[in-house]
């Protein structure tokens, strides 16, 4: 069965710190899709990113990284030079990768609440 | 901006009565998802169909819910009699079968927020 853990249940940070966000998943899948969903308080969820299984490199986009370990079955997020806007529920996520690709179902972790605070 | 509808944003109802949440998918979208999310158990999901056909509903109690696409532009949710511990947000999400350049990601409504007294 799949499983994602997101072991820090909330963070508070100041402004222009750095934060990052960990993300450990379980799953039998040899081929898997790895997803962050960001949920500001407005409450609709908002896709960050989506990382195939074969794919290990770290991707940058803008202050937004991610760090794909598949020897630690771990996918973690990192936030540099956090802004009050960042303040958000950020979920960690994974789906089977199926041939053709597509959405298929998603398994989310519980959720890190992020506060940013000016 | 394509989005995926969903109605009532909120509703407060009692226990017993019937509950139908709606979902309108982004146009060409041919997977939809219903996800329950609650401060307990977090994302969970209840069904999803690919093409109008149910692919899993494993998630949804099938004494109380139940999940239809009358048709392509249109998704339901029904809980039938709702019980307090229903209340919870509801989300719709779409998606499609790969296309060059998709990114594969699912789309969320907005969310219907459910209480049932």
């Amino acid at each position: 069965a799949q499983k994602v853990t997101q072991a820090q249940t909330e963070i508070s940070v100041v402004e222009k710190e750095d934060v990052t966000l960990d993300c450990v998943y379980e799953t039998r899948d040899t081929t898997y899709y790895l997803f962050w969903y960001k949920q500001p308080p407005s409450g609709e969820l908002v896709f960050l990113i989506r990382r195939n299984s074969f794919d290990e490199q770290n991707e940058i986009s803008g202050r937004y990284s991610w760090n794909f370990q598949k020897s630690t079955s771990s996918f973690n997020f990192t936030i540099t030079a956090s802004q009050v806007v960042d303040s958000a529920v950020y979920f960690c996520a994974l789906s089977e990768a199926v041939w053709g690709g597509g959405s298929e179902k998603l398994v989310f972790g519980k959720g890190m609440k992020l506060t940013v605070n000016p | 901006d394509a989005r995926v509808t969903q109605t009532p944003r909120h509703k407060v109802t009692e226990m017993g009565q019937e509950v139908t949440m709606r979902c309108q998918p982004i146009l060409g979208h041919n997977t939809v998802f219903w996800y329950r999310q609650t401060m307990m158990q977090g994302l969970e999901l209840l069904a999803y169909f690919r093409n109008r056909a149910p692919l899993d509903d494993s998630g949804m109690p099938k004494d109380r819910f139940s999940a239809e696409m009358p048709d392509a532009t249109l998704a339901t949710l029904k809980i039938q009699p709702s019980e307090p511990r229903d209340s919870a947000v509801y989300f719709c999400a779409s998606g499609r079968s790969k296309r060059e350049g998709d990114t594969g990601e699912l789309f969320f409504g907005e969310g219907s927020r459910l209480t049932v007294l």
